[in-house]
């Protein structure tokens, strides 16, 4: 699987929106970029994932460059609870063993 | 519909002790996953399950067993506890369609261990 970049670290004010960059160059074809998060304490959590397009859920949007080798995912108003460490994965479901493969990810700090 | 779930939550293990971390999915998912957090790192995988009967090594599996008898549970054995053994163990699955899986990891709410 390919490998991902992400900042260590990011802050944010509440009610801001966030921008979570995340570089993957050497991105296949057939690679999904999926997002993570983790709460403190908790088990991590789906946020979103998409192939090509733009992605919109209820928790977040996914901004995915034209060339695939970067990815944004875009919290439009963070609140407290948003503060977690996210995640950037790729995954290849037909060449891999389905496992995800974490990096440190980007700590998210939400101040009030 | 419960999802993922690990017991124990905590647990406090002497050297050489063992113990089992019991891990249910009650989503009739084929793969589970162990994995292992150890402090401001990201997960590694210690063995996974494709179905019942089933099992493999993932990237750090000295020192577990696993066993899949059940498509619901998939508990992960560490027979002779050592304290680089000290982390938070995570069980997931996702869901999956003809042996290709099409949906995210729900991940359980982890057991705490930690080996003196």
């Amino acid at each position: 699987d390919a490998k991902t970049t992400q900042p260590n670290s990011m802050e944010s004010n509440e009610e801001e929106p966030v921008h979570l960059p995340c570089n993957h160059s050497t991105i296949s074809g057939t690679d999904y970029i999926h997002w993570y998060r983790q709460l403190p304490s908790q088990g991590p959590e789906y946020v979103i994932h998409g192939l090509t397009s733009n992605v919109n859920n209820r928790m977040a949007s996914l901004a995915i460059a034209e060339d695939r080798k970067s990815s944004t995912l875009i919290l439009h108003r963070a609140t407290l609870r948003d503060a977690a460490v996210y995640y950037c994965i790729l995954i290849n479901y037909g060449g891999s063993q389905g496992n995800l493969i974490f990096g440190k990810g980007t700590k998210l700090s939400v101040k009030p | 519909n419960a999802g993922v779930t690990q017991t124990p939550k905590f647990r406090i293990l002497k050297i050489g002790q063992s113990m089992t971390l019991q891990c249910t999915q009650d989503m009739n998912h084929n793969y589970m996953y162990w994995y292992r957090q150890d402090p401001g790192m990201g997960l590694k995988l210690i063995y996974y399950s494709v179905g019942a009967g089933i099992t493999d090594k993932g990237e750090v599996p000295n020192g577990y067993n696993v066993s899949r008898s059940t498509t619901e549970d998939f508990p992960l054995r560490l027979e002779l506890a050592a304290p680089s053994q000290t982390s938070v163990y995570f069980c997931a699955s996702p869901s999956s369609t003809s042996g290709v899986i099409t949906d995210t990891q729900y991940f359980g709410p982890g057991t705490r261990l930690t080996v003196l």
